[in-house]
């Protein structure tokens, strides 16, 4: 089975633009979840995608989104970029049962300028 | 405020000694738990998870320790290896529900051949 993909793998931007970010779930995979990783803050979670639906949201502004396609592809959006949203954003993918275990995609490196 | 933590950011041990990583949690209601690691440039993998009703998780080399009294799991690696340098981070979840897991930190651990 091919593994979580995301692209692209690395982004620079600036601030003010808006970047999205795409992530392939492995094949089966209806839960699409995605964090974000900063030096010294570990794994900080986004949002979770089930069925194309949000079903859990962490703790962050509005700026970021996103969405879930009917084949389980999620694309995650920030608008308005700022310096602090340099990170690597990660994707993970799981079947969406309560102790399935989650798999992770290699992540895209965003840089904001 | 953080419901999980790993209180040590890195941790060295010889070639073919044990390594114990630690976690500690402040949420009573999380009873499941994993351990990931993550290499530079990638994404973080699986290693091992332990549910509350039990404490004690084998895998191969891995084995994870649960004390509910104490909110603290460890997770042993013996005997080390060079390729088990990496970040490892420990991850928990309520099991009621379908919430997001909350990860730590993480603790570098070099293995010195």
């Amino acid at each position: 089975k091919a593994g979580v993909t995301q692209t692209p793998r690395y982004l620079i931007k600036t601030r003010g633009q808006q970047v999205t970010l795409s992530c392939s779930p492995i094949s089966g995979h209806r839960s699409v979840s995605w964090y974000q990783q900063t030096p010294g803050q570990g794994l900080q979670f986004l949002f979770e995608y089930f069925s194309e639906t949000q079903r859990n949201k962490g703790n962050f502004p509005g700026r970021f989104s996103g969405r879930q396609f009917s084949n389980s592809r999620s694309e995650m959006n920030v608008s308005t970029l700022e310096l602090g949203d340099s990170a690597l954003y990660l994707c993970a993918s799981s079947s969406g049962t309560i102790t399935d275990t989650q798999y992770f995609g290699p992540g895209t490196r965003l840089t904001v300028l | 405020d953080q419901q999980v933590k790993q209180n040590s950011p890195s941790l060295s041990v010889q070639e073919g000694r044990i390594s114990i990583l630690n976690c500690d949690y402040t949420n009573s209601m999380f009873d499941y738990f994993l351990w990931y690691k993550k290499y530079p440039a990638e994404g973080p993998t699986f290693l091992i998870s332990i549910s509350s009703i039990k404490d004690k998780n084998e895998d191969g080399r891995f084995t994870v320790f649960l004390n509910k009294s104490a909110k603290h799991l460890s997770l042993h690696i013996v005997p080390s290896q060079p390729g088990d340098s990496a970040v490892y981070f420990c991850a928990a979840r309520r099991g009621s529900g379908n919430t997001p897991l909350v990860f730590g930190k993480g603790t570098r651990l070099s293995v010195i051949a």
